[in-house]
């Protein structure tokens, strides 16, 4: 069974630039999830999709921070305009249902550097 | 609202010792709890869950925790530390119910160095 893709696995911006990060869940996976984290500290949760709606969006900065599952499948986050604060780790990850029992599997992440 | 705090942010070990992470969680409903594994550049890996079923819980690698719900911990261990445990180790707490089911919040983790 393959596991969660993200893409690109690194990246470097100017601070004020955007990005784009890519993610696909498991394949049959209705429940997504971008998390951050910082060095040194936990992932935090950004936003959860079941299918192609938002479950809970609380923790995105929505002034900067979108993200989309068009096709309750495959998402993207984007970050419009990157500040240094948001050099992170951003992981993705799947699950088959909502609810905490479900075990979410992570994707390897993609480290964003902000200079 | 929930919250999980792990006591010790590196713990060290001999190989062949016992290993012990404590982790302490804030709940308001029965919780799901997870202990996470991260080794460098590589991806979170479930190491075990509790999920209100038995309260010592089994997982890969050798490695159990057990709930105990009149102290709130929820602390990792293994009787016998090999090098390749070296790695960052997270406890998770979630919700199984209401808005916030299945957001895992996260401790801040505890990095776990193994000596020869």
């Amino acid at each position: 069974e393959a596991g969660v893709a993200q893409s690109p696995r690194y990246k470097i911006i100017e601070k004020r630039q955007s990005v784009a990060f890519w993610c696909n869940p498991i394949s049959g996976h209705a429940t997504l999830y971008w998390y951050q984290q910082i060095l040194g500290q936990g992932p935090k949760l950004l936003i959860q999709f079941q299918n192609n709606g938002v479950v809970d969006d609380s923790q995105l900065p929505k002034d900067r921070f979108s993200a989309e599952r068009l096709k309750g499948v495959d998402s993207t986050l984007k970050i419009q305009p990157a500040k240094l604060e948001d050099s992170a780790v951003y992981l993705c990850a799947s699950s088959n249902g909502l609810a905490g029992f479900y075990e979410q599997y992570f994707g390897p992440g993609t480290r964003l550097t902000v200079t | 609202a929930q919250s999980v705090t792990q006591l010790d942010s590196h713990v060290s070990v001999s190989e062949g010792t016992p290993v012990l992470l404590r982790c302490n969680y804030s709940s308001s409903y029965s919780p799901s709890l997870f202990w996470y594994v991260q080794h460098p550049n590589k991806g979170l890996q479930l190491l075990l869950k509790y999920t209100s079923a038995a309260t010592l819980v089994k997982g890969i690698n050798g490695f159990e925790a057990e709930f105990k719900k009149s102290e709130t911990s929820f602390h990792l261990t293994k009787p016998s530390a090999h090098m390749s445990d070296a790695a960052e180790y997270f406890c998770v707490v979630t919700s199984n119910y209401g808005g916030s089911q299945g957001n895992l919040i996260f401790g801040k983790g505890t990095k776990l160095s193994v000596k020869p």
